[in-house]
């Protein structure tokens, strides 16, 4: 089955660091671009990052820029979105999402972070 | 950067239709993608590019596009359909998606 799964979240506190993990199975990730889309609790969808498909190109929404980092391993098949100086309003499911597309087709089911003293 | 604007929430009976809406600046010039996300499920496409639905989609389902609003309808509404909807454009000066704030469809 082609899917992508979702890995590191978990509770951290304000100030801190994780890193996602988004893992291909089924498929090779190399031919696609790659983003990271969060939903807080209650709350609607909001992009964050994307990578393209060689890695090239990154771009951040406002909201994140200079404090998350997004990364791709095409030989493992992974990508990743390094997470600093966490914030309350971080807190949210994380999606990983691979397209070849201007609109988002494949989603994974998400990880959480919470951001909590 | 784009802004999308949804109306919170829609309610209809069964077997209606139901209508929700997305409006933005020059939302005529772009491709709209619409998604379905039920409770502690993941987004899925339901409409792409304005009117083209994915395999799987009931044809329902449609979307349209007027002026600088889109319309994602739903014919003959079904309890299944009861979600949250979002639409989608591309936004080519930024080079990356923006969504709109999201819709509830309560199925009566």
């Amino acid at each position: 089955e082609v899917q992508v799964v979702e890995s590191g979240g978990g509770l951290v506190q304000p100030g801190g660091s994780l890193r996602l993990s988004c893992a291909a199975f089924g498929f090779s990730l190399k031919n696609y671009w790659m983003h990271w889309v969060r939903q807080a609790p209650g709350k609607g969808l909001v992009w964050v990052s994307r990578i393209d498909s060689e890695g090239t190109t990154t771009k951040y929404a406002d909201s994140v820029k200079g404090r998350f980092t997004i990364s791709r391993d095409n030989a493992k098949n992974t990508v990743y979105l390094q997470m600093n100086s966490l914030r309350d309003e971080d807190t949210a499911v994380y999606y990983c999402v691979f397209t070849s597309h201007h609109y988002l087709t494949n989603w994974g089911q998400g990880t959480l972070v919470t951001v909590s003293s | 950067s784009s802004v999308l604007t949804q109306s919170p929430s829609v309610s209809v009976a069964p077997g209606q239709t139901a209508r929700i809406t997305c409006g933005g600046d020059k939302i005529g010039t772009k491709s709209v993608h619409w998604y379905q996300q039920k409770p502690g499920q993941a987004p899925v496409v339901v409409v792409y590019d304005d009117s083209d639905r994915p395999s799987g989609i009931p044809e329902r389902f449609s979307g349209s596009k007027y002026g600088n609003t889109a319309t994602l309808t739903f014919s003959r509404v079904e309890a299944g359909d009861e979600a949250d909807y979002y639409c989608q454009v591309w936004d080519g000066g930024s080079d990356y998606p923006v969504f709109g704030g999201g819709t509830k469809l309560t199925v009566l």
